[in-house]
């Protein structure tokens, strides 16, 4: 089973400010990750597949980039809507495994 | 309008069985893998087993293998997920999702509490 490692825990940032989220694969995925984005009470929201495609109606304040067993989002500029939990997910290989995420909270 | 909606949740015995079930509309349900994802109370989610289009292939995670049997009806659109020998780790809210490999469309999700 690939393991999936995410850094921060949490991240305290201020509204406009840049945050940056990490993911790390125990061995490759090559580009099959996905980030999704989960607020209390929520479904997950997908924002990236493929590693850095963003999804139908995703803002462009959301990229993604990284490839093999290094990946990031980035979200430019934090709106408040913004403040949530954030998950990466490989889907290269059975079973599908997650983060165990990232909470985005307001500084 | 894509809709998935869950339904099946309850309290049950740890042993216990439970049947859950995910009616879909509006996203072409033949046609897509689907999937079981779940996350228990507080905690990250869990891919629990997935389906090809004509139910040829299933794939679960090892956790639930034996207990668990993932199953559709493409003639209804529905997705079921029967569940056997409960136990209290099984204790999560259970999403539907379309894709079997992720997903960009998510039911609201069924609570299963295992408990006696």
């Amino acid at each position: 089973e690939i393991v999936m490692t995410q850094s921060p825990a949490t991240l305290s940032v201020s509204p406009g400010e840049r945050a940056t989220l990490s993911c790390r694969a125990s061995q490759s995925v090559s580009s099959n990750l996905v980030w999704y984005q989960q607020k209390p009470g929520q479904a997950p929201r997908l924002l990236i597949y493929g590693a850095s495609t963003r999804a139908t109606g995703i803002p462009a304040r959301f990229s993604g980039s990284g490839s093999g067993t290094e990946f990031t989002l980035t979200i430019s500029s934090l709106q408040s809507e913004d403040f949530a939990v954030y998950y990466c997910q490989q889907y290269n290989n059975w079973p599908r495994t997650f983060g165990q995420g990232t909470k985005v909270e307001i500084k | 309008e894509a809709q998935l909606v869950e339904s099946g949740g309850g309290l049950v015995q740890p042993g216990g069985s439970l049947r859950l079930s995910c009616v879909v509309s509006g996203l072409a349900f033949p046609s897509h893998w689907m999937s079981w994802v779940r996350q228990a109370p507080g905690k990250g989610l869990e891919w629990v087993a997935n389906i090809k289009q004509d139910g040829s292939e299933k794939n679960y995670v090892d956790s639930v293998k034996g207990r668990f049997t993932i199953s559709r009806d493409n003639a209804k659109n529905s997705l079921s997920l029967q569940m056997d020998s409960l136990r209290a780790e099984d204790t999560a809210v259970y999403y539907c999702a379309r894709g079997g490999w992720y997903s960009e469309f998510w039911g609201q999700g069924t609570l299963v509490t295992v408990s006696s």
